[in-house]
This record gives C-alpha cells, structure tokens and sequence, in this order.
C-alpha cells in the first residue's frame, strides 16, 4: 500500500518561518510535489523534489531526502495569506498519478 | 483557455441519477487526471489518460464509474446510478506530460441527496 504522512494542522505567527514535514513509504518514487490549497478552491502547484536536496522558490522552499523517505516545505515571511491546506503528493514510478497526503492545515496569526 | 476548465461548477442531483462532469485541459497538455476530495479527506486519484495510451483507470471505486476523453483534449467523468457516498468535490487536472507538474481545475462539487 501507500502511506503519506503530514501534520493534520499546524500554527504559526506572520512575518516566522514554518516547516511542514512529510513522510512516505510508497511502492515506487518519480518525485514529490506540495501543493498549496485555500478553502473552496484548486490545488496550486508549489514546488517539486525528484533529486535529494534543497530547491528554493522565493519564500518557499522544498527539500528530500529519498533514503530516509522525508521532505519538509519552508515557508519564509510568513503573510496572512499563507493560511491554506499545504498538500504533500508523490508520483509514483508508473505513469503519472499523484498519491496525495491528508494536508496539513496552516494557520497564520497576527 | 488559460487554465483547466471544469463544468458544472456544483450540481445536486437525487440518489440513483447519472451525472457528467465536464473536464476541459490546458490546450496542448497531454496528459489529464480526475481524483476526488471528500470532506476532510486527501485528494483520491481516479483516472489517468496519457496521450493515445490506454487509460490508467485503478483509481475508480466502482463500475458505476467511468471516463472517457474525445480527441485527445475533454473529457467526461460519468457517475451512474449515484449514491450518498459519491459526493465529493470532483478535480480534473492537466500537464503537459507525464513528468511534469498537474495543473488543477476548480473543481465540480457534486452533492447526492
């Protein structure tokens, strides 16, 4: 089977630094991707990992460590907008679909 | 257009109809995606089309289930004989090939009275 692991919610401050870890244990691996959802809307693509190590997009950043099953996404600044449903996904060895995780819901305060 | 278009955005429909959702790509992408998300839950894949490949379809929870895409570009997901368990919101997603990003359409919100 697939397993995907993300924190169900977590909280941070405006202007800090969050990390959203993810783990996988999965029958095949070709990449992950977090994607970023607010309430009511669709999936935006964040980020991709298919390599380990660090990839930086601005305020974002996605790391992967394929050995130990793991990557983690970091967001810099913080802004209220941030608040939404960070999706955690791994495609898997055969063809492309997507195996998602729960979410993790992300909540910014003031 | 400029992103994927879905269609009906909600319909509500008694159990035991049949229902179409309409899933329009990004022009050009060849590759198109439909998962589910119910409430509270991760998003589910359902179907795969890549190009003129037979379709992945080890997603579909029943054979009440299927899709089809005409001409390598729209395609319909077609629920028949609904239940209250089918009701999700339904997200069809395109990429211009199997190792790229997907780009998700809105979504239909299909309600099962």
């Amino acid at each position: 089977g697939q397993n995907i692991d993300q924190p169900t919610e977590m909280t941070a401050t405006e202007g800090a630094i969050v990390q959203i870890n993810c783990t996988y244990q999965t029958s095949g691996f070709n990449g992950l991707f977090w994607y970023q959802q607010h309430a009511g809307e669709a999936p935006t693509f964040l980020s991709y990992n298919v390599l380990d190590g660090l990839e930086e997009k601005g305020r974002f950043s996605s790391f992967l460590s394929r050995s130990k099953g793991y990557s983690y996404l970091l967001l810099k600044e913080l802004q209220m907008k941030d608040s939404a449903s960070y999706l955690c996904a791994v495609r898997l060895s055969q063809g492309g679909k997507l195996i998602f995780g729960q979410g993790t819901e992300l909540s910014v305060k003031p | 257009g400029a992103g994927v278009s879905q269609s009906p955005s909600n319909k509500v429909t008694e159990k035991g109809k049949d229902v179409e959702l309409r899933c329009d790509p990004i022009s050009g992408h060849t590759a198109l995606y439909w998962y589910r998300q119910s409430l509270g839950q991760g998003l589910e894949f359902l179907i795969y089309f890549q190009g003129n490949s037979a379709p992945d379809k080890s997603g579909l929870p029943s054979d009440r289930f299927s899709a089809e895409r005409t001409g390598g570009s729209v395609s319909t997901l077609t629920i028949q004989r609904t239940q209250q368990e089918d009701s999700a919101v339904y997200l069809c997603a395109s990429s211009s090939g199997s190792n790229q990003p997907q780009h998700f359409g809105d979504g239909t919100r299909l309600s099962i009275l």
